[in-house]
């Protein structure tokens, strides 16, 4: 049971490169979220998807786009990297509120 | 003022000490309160719910006072293992979506 999957692990962009990180999962959730993580920031929510078909910004959405392609897959976009966009990216599930995480992107923009 | 505070840390304590941390919300209308473990360089994961009654799981004590808008973590008979980033996080407003503390960073010594 592979829970909430994401890929990249790693990634390393140029500043203006756009990249798409995949987010799946397998437990049937209707709720999908991305959040960023940096060092003293805690975990910030970018956008969530309450369930199929919908999507809502969170507290830090400028920059991204996201695509909640059916109940199990949640995508995140960036347009054009910028080296604030540098952090760590976590996509979980939920039903209820019990959260289940993905194990992150550390993306690098350069 | 941030809706969830934690106090960083960092905390050394030895092994076999007791540890309290407390965590503050801002919204009266929160619902589900949570705290998380995270390692280093990994995803958070569930430690436990905080329920109005408080709640016991082993050597894990957490409490929701209402009235001072918190929530407490205590440790007692610290092991090396329980070393990590405690996060607390606080479902909003009724939202699924749960707005997490910056985490509060406990080393504990032998």
């Amino acid at each position: 049971n592979a829970g909430v999957t994401q890929t990249p692990k790693f990634q390393v962009l140029k500043t203006g490169q756009s990249m798409t990180l995949q987010c799946a999962q397998d437990m049937n959730h209707n709720s999908m979220y991305w959040y960023r993580q940096d060092p003293g920031m805690g975990l910030r929510l970018i956008y969530y998807s309450a369930s199929e078909g919908t999507t809502d910004k969170g507290e830090v959405p400028n920059g991204y786009n996201v695509s909640r392609l059916n109940k199990r897959e949640f995508s995140l976009r960036l347009e054009s990297a910028a080296p604030s966009q540098t952090s760590v990216y976590f996509c979980a599930s939920s039903e209820i509120t019990s959260y289940t995480f993905g194990s992150g992107t550390r993306l690098t923009v350069v | 003022r941030k809706e969830v505070e934690q106090d960083p840390g960092p905390f050394n304590v030895p092994e076999g000490a007791t540890v309290a941390f407390n965590c503050t919300y801002s919204n009266s209308a929160s619902q589900s309160f949570f705290w998380y473990r995270q390692d280093c360089r990994k995803e958070p994961k569930l430690l436990m719910s905080v329920y109005s009654s408080g709640n016991e799981d082993g050597r894990f004590t957490a409490q929701l006072n209402r009235a001072s808008q918190y929530i407490s973590l205590l440790i007692r008979d610290s092991k090396l293992s329980d070393s990590a980033t405690y996060l607390c996080a606080v479902n909003i407003g009724g939202a699924q979506k749960l707005v997490f503390g910056q985490g509060t960073r406990l080393t504990i010594n032998p």
